[in-house]
């Protein structure tokens, strides 16, 4: 089975507006933190936000927030106030284990190509 | 703070030869990645280490494939001997554990095979 799914290939936005990026996971571990990675076209992984299985508020980084709905499964990635730049590549990311933890394995999706036009 | 640094950042090579990749992760972290990445989909991890111990290499075809990192710092990354399926870009990343931080990855730029 998948451990992470993103279901929408790609995605368009006008300037200025919001978009939502879905990611659906799966995982029996009560313990796991949620990843959002952003790969523009020069190829390089930058992370964008976590989301902890425990943290009882969603996280937000500027202008990005995680939509996390815990017994969904599902971690979305809400992006406010779109700009030229945001057009990229985004991958959603899991790791079970407990928080800052860096020995599991980190699971991506397949990821949503977004493009902010004007 | 200098990232993960990554060489050669292009590569081209004919099927059945051999081709190396060299990284050199954040100064301190002590986990480093090896991820495959093939157009149009997301990243497959190949190997993890800690410090100069593998964790975990369960998806690595060890029959062409091989990866050391030597004194715990900077990794190796061999295909020998490539196939047409081998053609990705090959990202390094690192990571460290640090109290309540999320473990998040840093990547390099990535290098990327193409094989005929």
């Amino acid at each position: 089975a998948q451990k992470i799914t993103q279901t929408q290939p790609g995605m368009f936005v006008q300037e200025k507006e919001a978009v939502t990026l879905d990611c659906t996971y799966d995982t029996s571990d009560q313990s796991y933190g949620l990843f959002w990675y952003k790969q523009p076209s020069s190829g390089e992984m930058i992370f964008l936000i976590y989301q902890g299985s425990y943290d009882e508020q969603n996280a937000t980084e500027g202008r990005y927030s995680l939509n996390f709905q815990k017994a969904r499964k599902s971690a979305n990635l809400v992006i406010s106030a779109s700009q030229l730049g945001d057009s990229a590549m985004y991958f959603c990311a899991m790791r079970e284990g407990p928080r800052g933890s860096t020995l599991g394995r980190l699971y991506f999706g397949r990821g949503t190509q977004l493009t902010v036009w004007p | 703070e200098a990232g993960v640094a990554q060489s050669p950042r292009y590569k081209i090579i004919e099927k059945r030869q051999s081709v190396a990749f060299w990284c050199n992760p954040i100064s301190g972290h002590a986990t480093l990645y090896w991820y495959q990445q093939i157009l149009g989909q997301g990243p497959k991890l190949l190997i993890q280490f800690q410090n100069n111990g593998v964790v975990d290499d369960s998806q690595l075809p060890k029959d062409r494939f091989s990866a050391e990192r030597l004194k715990g710092v900077d990794s190796t990354l061999k295909i020998q001997p490539a196939k047409l399926e081998d053609s990705a870009v090959y990202l390094c990343a690192s990571s460290v554990q640090q109290g309540a931080n999320t473990g998040e990855l840093f990547f390099g730029e990535g290098s990327r095979l193409t094989v005929l």
